[in-house]
């Protein structure tokens, strides 16, 4: 089965400052990639996808992912963070099949 | 608005109890899932269903039942309820899951003591 990992469960960081979350997966064969974002209490909610053509995806709110197939990584990251950022964010994966593979999550906070 | 419904938000149960959590969805979509959320376990595919009358085990279906009568809806059925069902329940929906992802509803989260 696949597995996707994020490495980081918490990442705190300073308003307008740049952050990257983190996201590998463990198979190489072809498969579409995805970040979610969820606010407090709410379900989640499609941040952006990837699947197929240019590596890099951005989303409306000025985040961007890039795929990286030769180190199995999906990493998101945001050139200036602001307060409203702060959510828990899942990276998932769906490979050949009907399942997709949730990350953990990272849970990432802005400082004012 | 459409989306995916749940029902209800927020949920008590007594060991050994069951009951059914309510999902449907106004979006004539396909693909219908249901996951837990656990703390530092992320989301955890309970059970899917393609269509309407196909249904499919995801990674932790012990415990739970599911049908699909309709494409609008997609209940979970917990037959006997235990303290390790203690979570937050998501539906989600998808007209095409490889193309779209999943549109989430917005959760119920079940005690069980």
């Amino acid at each position: 089965a696949q597995s996707v990992t994020q490495l980081d469960s918490q990442v705190p960081v300073f308003e307008e400052a740049p952050v990257e979350l983190r996201c590998n997966y463990s198979s190489s064969v072809s498969v579409y990639l995805f970040w979610y974002v969820q606010y407090p209490n709410q379900g989640l909610q499609l941040l952006l996808k990837y699947l197929s053509g240019s590596t890099l995806v951005e989303s409306i709110n000025g985040f961007e992912a890039e795929f990286n197939k030769s180190q199995t990584s999906f990493h998101l990251r945001k050139p200036s963070v602001h307060i409203s950022d702060t959510a828990e964010y899942f990276c998932a994966v769906k490979p050949a099949g009907n399942q997709f593979y949730f990350g953990t999550g990272t849970s990432l906070t802005v400082i004012p | 608005n459409a989306g995916v419904t749940q029902t209800p938000k927020f949920q008590v149960l007594k060991t050994g109890q069951s009951m059914t959590l309510q999902c449907a969805q106004d979006m004539n979509h396909e693909y219908m899932s249901w996951y837990r959320q656990d703390p530092g376990m992320g989301l955890r595919l309970i059970h899917y269903s393609v269509g309407a009358g196909i249904t499919d085990q995801g990674e932790v279906p012990n415990g739970y039942n599911v049908s699909r009568s309709t494409t609008e809806d997609f209940p979970l059925r917990l037959l006997s309820a235990a303290p390790s069902q203690t979570s937050v329940y998501f539906c989600a929906s998808s007209y095409s899951i490889e193309n779209y992802g999943y549109t989430f509803g917005s959760g119920t989260r079940l005690t069980v003591v």
